[in-house]
């Protein structure tokens, strides 16, 4: 649904640079989840996010990945020293957090490391 | 861990045959099914979803089954068109209260050929 923007859309970042993507969600909604996808892969959940909290990051890589959601203004996806296999497409999605509510997926950030 | 197969990866058929796509899944806590399409470069898009409560729903050429018992769902498209050309996504909620938290399948390309 085009409710949900994320930019950059395409971010080109050299080894070891860093990458912020950001998202805003849905008008109305209130969380935010965060998903990879490697070429020619499926989606793989990253991270889950409420207003100035993070529900559940069991998707994260351990290292260099880090999400906020602040009480204003976007959530952003960091990725800190990258590296060419952080190279990926990343969506994010938003939900009313309301059981049985679909989520939409914005139109995605498209990162390359060169 | 959680895990959802989709079969196959690649199907070709000839406009105005029907495909037929098919996932199983693991957890048997998983209450949302949604399945999505995904063209190159864009992003996901939900096509049709079912929950556990149901057994199969249907939107104009578009059909999803689930078999609970089985852990196991499928994706119908009828008569379909060259637009129907795509990479297409089954999901399974991770869990039972939370549809935010989708486990993909690896996708399968179709191509409608003319």
């Amino acid at each position: 649904n085009a409710g949900v923007m994320q930019n950059p859309r395409h971010l080109v970042r050299r080894r070891g640079q860093e990458a912020r993507l950001r998202c805003s969600p849905m008008k109305g909604h209130s969380h935010v989840y965060w998903y990879r996808q490697l070429p020619e892969e499926g989606l793989k959940f990253m991270v889950y996010l409420q207003k100035e909290n993070i529900i559940d990051e069991s998707g994260m890589p351990k290292e260099r990945f880090s999400a906020e959601f602040p009480k204003e203004g976007p959530s952003i996806l960091r990725i800190q020293q990258v590296v060419r296999g952080d190279s990926a497409a990343y969506f994010c999605a938003s939900h009313t957090g309301n059981s049985g509510n679909t989520i939409y997926f914005g139109e995605g950030s498209w990162l390359t490391v060169v | 861990g959680e895990n959802v197969e989709q079969h196959p990866s690649t199907l070709s058929v000839q406009e105005g045959d029907s495909a037929v796509i098919k996932c199983t899944y693991s957890d048997s806590a998983s209450n949302y099914f949604p399945w999505y399409k995904q063209e190159l470069g864009k992003r996901p898009q939900l096509i049709i979803d079912i929950r556990s409560n149901v057994g199969e729903k249907k939107d104009q050429r578009i059909a999803v089954t689930l078999n609970k018992t089985a852990k196991h769902f499928s994706l119908h498209i009828t008569e379909t068109q060259p637009e129907d050309s795509a990479v297409y996504f089954c999901a399974a909620s991770m869990g039972s209260s939370n549809t935010g938290k989708l486990i993909f399948g690896q996708g399968t390309t179709l191509q409608v050929k003319p």
